[in-house]
């Protein structure tokens, strides 16, 4: 079945720093791509998505390319605040089946200031 | 501004007592979901429903049940509660379609003892 895999679990940075979040996802056919993110005591909310090969998904500074080639949706930020401090979920939804989200482990991010 | 809302915020309950967790949404959406969050796991998905008077088992519907008796109310409810079913709950709501985002609740924290 479809699956998303984030390598990392948990990632700790200072403000200022480059951020990558590794998302790698396995499907048929031709899914839409997720970032969601969920602040403390919140629910996830959507960050931003993608539909097509080199699609680039961005918001708040944040940013991630559909690449089919390397089946990846990786999540960077070049310059983090304490304020982005949260959990990252990369999903995948795909063509056909309209119901379900297939979901990552999540990544916590910790800036420090 | 999409709007779904989860009660109780928080809940202790009995081993082998009855919960029941309400969720309303006020975004028209065909589509809502139960999912249960926990360290090393993750989002879950427990339960799903197209529409009303529909109800569909997700990934982990053991020990759970699910009814949706109108297009904006959707309720997890649990028979008879175990430890193992302290967590936190997510309800959520969204469209139809694989590019559909999907608008979460605020949650709804359980402690069964």
């Amino acid at each position: 079945g479809d699956s998303v895999t984030q390598t990392e679990g948990q990632v700790a940075l200072s403000e200022e720093d480059f951020l990558t979040i590794h998302c790698n996802y396995s499907a048929s056919g031709y899914p839409t791509l997720f970032w969601y993110v969920q602040y403390p005591g919140e629910g996830p909310q959507l960050l931003f998505r993608a539909s097509r090969d080199k699609e680039k998904g961005s918001s708040r500074g944040f940013e991630a390319t559909y690449d089919k080639g390397t089946t990846s949706f990786h999540l960077r930020k070049a310059s983090v605040q304490e304020s982005d401090s949260a959990v990252y979920y990369c999903a995948l939804r795909n063509v056909g089946d309209n119901s379900k989200l297939i979901w990552g482990l999540g990544t916590s991010l910790v800036v420090n200031p | 501004e999409a709007a779904v809302t989860q009660s109780p915020r928080n809940k202790v309950a009995v081993t082998g007592g009855k919960v029941t967790l309400s969720c309303n949404q006020t975004n028209n959406h065909n589509n809502m979901y139960w999912y249960r969050q926990d360290t090393g796991h993750g989002l879950r998905l427990i339960h799903y429903s197209y529409g009303a008077g529909s109800t569909e088992k997700g990934d982990i519907p053991d020990g759970y049940k699910a009814s949706r008796p109108s297009q904006e109310n959707f309720s997890l409810i649990l028979e008879l509660a175990t430890p193992s079913q302290t967590s936190v709950y997510f309800c959520a709501s969204g469209l139809t379609g694989n590019t559909g985002q999907l608008y979460f609740g605020e949650g709804s924290k359980l402690t069964v003892l």
